[in-house]
Parts: structure tokens; C-alpha cells; sequence
């Protein structure tokens, strides 16, 4: 199985939003509604951000929101704060029956 | 509140077979799946597989000729076993439940650090 496909680095000036891309084909993302978005802080064990494409776990600023369209999902963090700086990894179900991670994409806050 | 805690050597040779236990706390193995999920140094995640309560398994195809994952009888650990392991195996290994019926992989271990070498 493939790696989904994410942009290796996005960055923004805080404040603004930003939109990190999760592309992956009708075997995983545009087949199921579970894809999900962790959050990973250098050392730090990842966290859950989104999970089944747009819910948010309680706890998690309501800046996080994620999409899917067709078989590409996003996750969008509006307001970009310093400390949102972080590495973003999305993960999908597949036909398989089996779980691929994104190769992951670096957020940097101007 | 589940926890999980992770354990096992933090060193094995090339060749042999890396073994690692997960430990749950403040609850069972009596619903949901048992992931383990690495990361090499430097690199991305990567799921290597996951175990239902019942025992069913799934497996990283990458991964599966040599990979056991299973539950143990307590039903409070389940353990990773990786045999033929090289320095690309090396890696911090976590485990993590997921619900039944979602996707959300939501209580993770503190990770270990595992590394192969002679």
C-alpha cells in the first residue's frame, strides 16, 4: 500500500488560516469517512485532532476542522497560532482492511 | 481512563526477533482494537498493525511475513513480536486503542525507542 500524499511543508503568519491537503485514491480516502489528523510536537507522543474526516475530540480547539472531497482530504487550522507549529500526519482506512499513514507535512508559523 | 504504557528491550541484534508489550490500565481488552504504530528517527509514522478484542488481527502488508501481534489471556496486554528485524526497524513504537466503528485512535502509549544493532 501507498503512503497518502501530503505537501511536505505549509507555513502562515498567525492569524491566518492554513489548509493541509491528504490525497490518497478510491481505495482509501475516497472510499471510507475515516480519516483522521494528528498532531506531533518534536518528542511528543502524536495527538488526535480530527477523526472520521471532521469531528473534533473534545479538548481540541475549535480552530481544527477537517474536509473530504472525492479522494483528498483537508485539514484547515484557522487562526494560526505559534504554537500549532507541528508536524501533521493524516491516516485513512483502506480496502484492505488495513490502516496507510500521510508521509507527513511540517507546519511553520511566520 | 485507559492508559497504555509500552515495554520491551531497547536494544536487539540484527536477525533476531523484536518483542514488545503493551500495557493497559484503568480498563480491558474487552472491546475496541489494539494498534501499534512506529516511527524511525527523522521519519513519519507508520501503522504496522492492530488486533481486535476477539483476537482478529490485521497487518501492514509491508510488514506481515514477519509480524505476530497478539492478545494475552489477562486480557490487559497485547504484544508486537517482529522477527528478521534490521537497522531499519529501529524506531520509537507505539501502541494505541482505536473505538470499533471509527477511526479515532484516540489514547496512545508514551512510545519506546527500539534499535537494532549488533
Amino acid at each position: 500500500q501507498s503512503a497518502l500524499t501530503q505537501p511536505a511543508s505549509v507555513s502562515g503568519s498567525p492569524g491566518q488560516s492554513i489548509t493541509i491537503s491528504c490525497t490518497g485514491t478510491g481505495s482509501d480516502v475516497g472510499n471510507y469517512n475515516y480519516v483522521s489528523w494528528y498532531q506531533q510536537h518534536p518528542g511528543k507522543v502524536p495527538k488526535l485532532m480530527i477523526y472520521d474526516v471532521s469531528n473534533r475530540p473534545s479538548g481540541v480547539s475549535d480552530r481544527f476542522s477537517g474536509s473530504k472531497s472525492g479522494n483528498t482530504a483537508s485539514l484547515t487550522i484557522s487562526g494560526l497560532q505559534a504554537e500549532d507549529e507541528a508536524d501533521y500526519y493524516c491516516i485513512s482506512y483502506t480496502t484492505t482492511t488495513t490502516w496507510v499513514f500521510g508521509g507527513g507535512t511540517k507546519v511553520t508559523v511566520l | 481512563q485507559v492508559q497504555l504504557q509500552e515495554s520491551g528491550p531497547g536494544l536487539v541484534k540484527p536477525s533476531e526477533t523484536l518483542s514488545l508489550i503493551c500495557s493497559v490500565s484503568g480498563g480491558s481488552i474487552t472491546s475496541d482494537h489494539w494498534s501499534w504504530i512506529r516511527q524511525p528517527p527523522g521519519k513519519g509514522l507508520e501503522w504496522i498493525g492492530n488486533i481486535y478484542y476477539s483476537g482478529t488481527t490485521k497487518y501492514n502488508p509491508s510488514l506481515k511475513s514477519r509480524l505476530l501481534i497478539s492478545v494475552a489471556t489477562s486480557k490487559t496486554q497485547f504484544s508486537l513480536n517482529l522477527n528478521s528485524v534490521t537497522a531499519a526497524d529501529s524506531a520509537v513504537y507505539y501502541c494505541a486503542r482505536r473505538k470499533n466503528g471509527s477511526g479515532r485512535m484516540d489514547v496512545w502509549g508514551k512510545g519506546t525507542t527500539v534499535i537494532v544493532s549488533s
